[in-house]
């Protein structure tokens, strides 16, 4: 199975600050059809978890541009421009290329 | 609007079964792929099982499931559903319907969740 290893595991940010979170997976997550699925969940509290950004950096509608996805290969990122309240709760990195589907451990995100 | 509605969560012995349901609105369900994830009480996301859409039926199972669970569909009622058997305490969880798959983009709709308790 693709290993998904998020780091870190907790950011404590500061309101309108940058954030950053780094995704690695155990193998490339180029599909055959030169795809990457590589997907972003956001998972606010007591909530569903919302698809965010699919593909490494498309971004869902709706999302708001202060997300951004980046990467390649097995080493990929969310960053958040700057901060806000609202965008408190868990984020998942999540690999569709290769079966079994499977997620990163979660990153918790939580203002300081 | 787009919307998936899970029902069918329970409180259920070890060994028992259960089945749960996944009705879809406000897209065309048929052609669909659909998956379903769980969530074991304040832990991570684990995708459980898929089933493709149109064309021939394929179905996909997590190691962790397979042989006990079903994963099935009827597009005549826009519904999913998810046989569970030889339930375990492990299975604990809530457990989200999510459409999507690799070719129209992994789980971009999520259903509430609904909660399945193994326990004596």
């Amino acid at each position: 199975d693709v290993v998904m290893t998020q780091s870190p595991l907790s950011l404590p940010v500061t309101l309108g600050q940058p954030a950053s979170i780094s995704c690695r997976s155990s193998q490339s997550l180029v599909y055959s059809d030169g795809n990457t699925y590589l997907n972003w969940f956001q998972q606010r509290p007591g909530q569903s978890p919302r698809r965010l950004i699919y593909k490494v950096s498309n971004r869902d509608s709706g999302v708001p541009d202060r997300f951004s996805g980046s990467g390649s290969g097995t080493d990929f990122t969310l960053k958040i421009s700057r901060v806000e309240a609202e965008d408190v709760g868990v984020y998942y990195c999540m690999q569709g290329t290769h079966w079994p589907w499977t997620f990163g451990q979660g990153t918790k995100v939580e203002i300081k | 609007e787009v919307q998936l509605l899970e029902s069918g969560g329970n409180l259920v012995q070890p060994g028992g079964s259960l089945r749960l349901s996944c009705a879809a609105s406000g897209f065309t369900f048929s052609i669909s792929a659909m998956t379903w994830v769980r969530q074991a009480p304040g832990k991570g996301l684990e995708w459980v099982s898929t089933i493709s859409g149109s064309g021939a039926v394929t179905t996909f199972y997590a190691d962790s499931v397979k042989g006990r669970f079903t994963i099935s569909r009827d597009n005549s009622k826009n519904t999913m559903y998810l046989q569970m058997n030889s339930l375990r305490a492990e299975d604990t969880a809530t457990y989200y319907c999510t459409k999507g798959g690799r070719s129209s983009g992994h789980m971009d709709v999520w259903g509430i969740g609904t909660t399945v308790t193994v326990s004596s």
